[in-house]
């Protein structure tokens, strides 16, 4: 089945700097990739998602990128600010496909320091 | 639109009991998944019930199990409790399966 390793699992980064999150997947036929961000004591929710059929997406300053050869994916976070500290979850889903339930990695806590 | 609601918010239970959390999707959503999450392991996926059929499961004993109901509401029961089931256990709804709706969970104590 499915497997997704995340990386790093902590990172810590200073406001206004970058912050880049990696995934890399397992099985070639996940055609969906969310990222869902949880902050302390809260609910994870989805903050951008990207299919296969495309290798950027942006929304403000968050963006996602898919390299399908590769089979990763990877959360780039641009001005980060105390308020993007939380731990942030990749996921892969076969949409349609034999494996139709989403398969998580295990998390990264970001820390942005004022 | 109401989000998904989780009940209970908080439970505490000895080893050996059993327990039933409870799930109400958001409406019109008819798959609901659940997770075990707990520090370190991130989500991990139990099953998931569309139109009251397990349409997937994850790799948990027999111990765990779940109905959906005609309304999409879901229960999850975990028999025969152990301390490693302390965990939150997070319901999720959506359409069809994609995009995943999470409720604040039911974080369980077992003592």
């Amino acid at each position: 089945g499915e497997n997704v390793e995340q990386h790093p699992s902590t990172l810590s980064v200073q406001e206004g700097d970058s912050a880049v999150i990696k995934c890399t997947y397992s099985d070639s036929a996940s055609n969906y990739f969310p990222w869902y961000k949880q902050e302390l004591g809260k609910r994870p929710q989805l903050i951008i998602d990207i299919r296969s059929n495309v290798g950027e997406k942006k929304d403000q300053r968050i963006a996602v990128t898919l390299n399908k050869t590769a089979k990763h994916f990877s959360l780039h976070i641009t001005e980060t600010q105390p308020e993007d500290s939380a731990v942030y979850f990749c996921a892969a889903l076969n949409y349609g496909g034999s494996q139709g339930n989403l398969i998580f990695g295990k998390g990264t806590k970001l820390s942005v320091k004022p | 639109k109401a989000g998904v609601t989780q009940t209970p918010r908080y439970l505490i239970k000895t080893r050996g009991q059993q327990v039933t959390l409870s799930c109400s999707p958001i409406s019109g959503h008819r798959s609901v998944s659940w997770y075990q999450q707990t520090p370190g392991q991130g989500l991990q996926f139990l099953f998931e019930y569309f139109s009251e059929t397990q349409r997937n499961k994850g790799n948990f004993p027999g111990r765990f199990s779940g109905r959906q109901f005609s309304n999409s509401r879901s229960e999850m029961n975990v028999s025969t409790l152990e301390l490693g089931d302390s965990a939150l256990y997070l319901c999720a709804s959506s359409l069809a399966g994609e995009k995943l709706f999470f409720g604040s969970g039911t974080q369980l104590s077992v003592l």
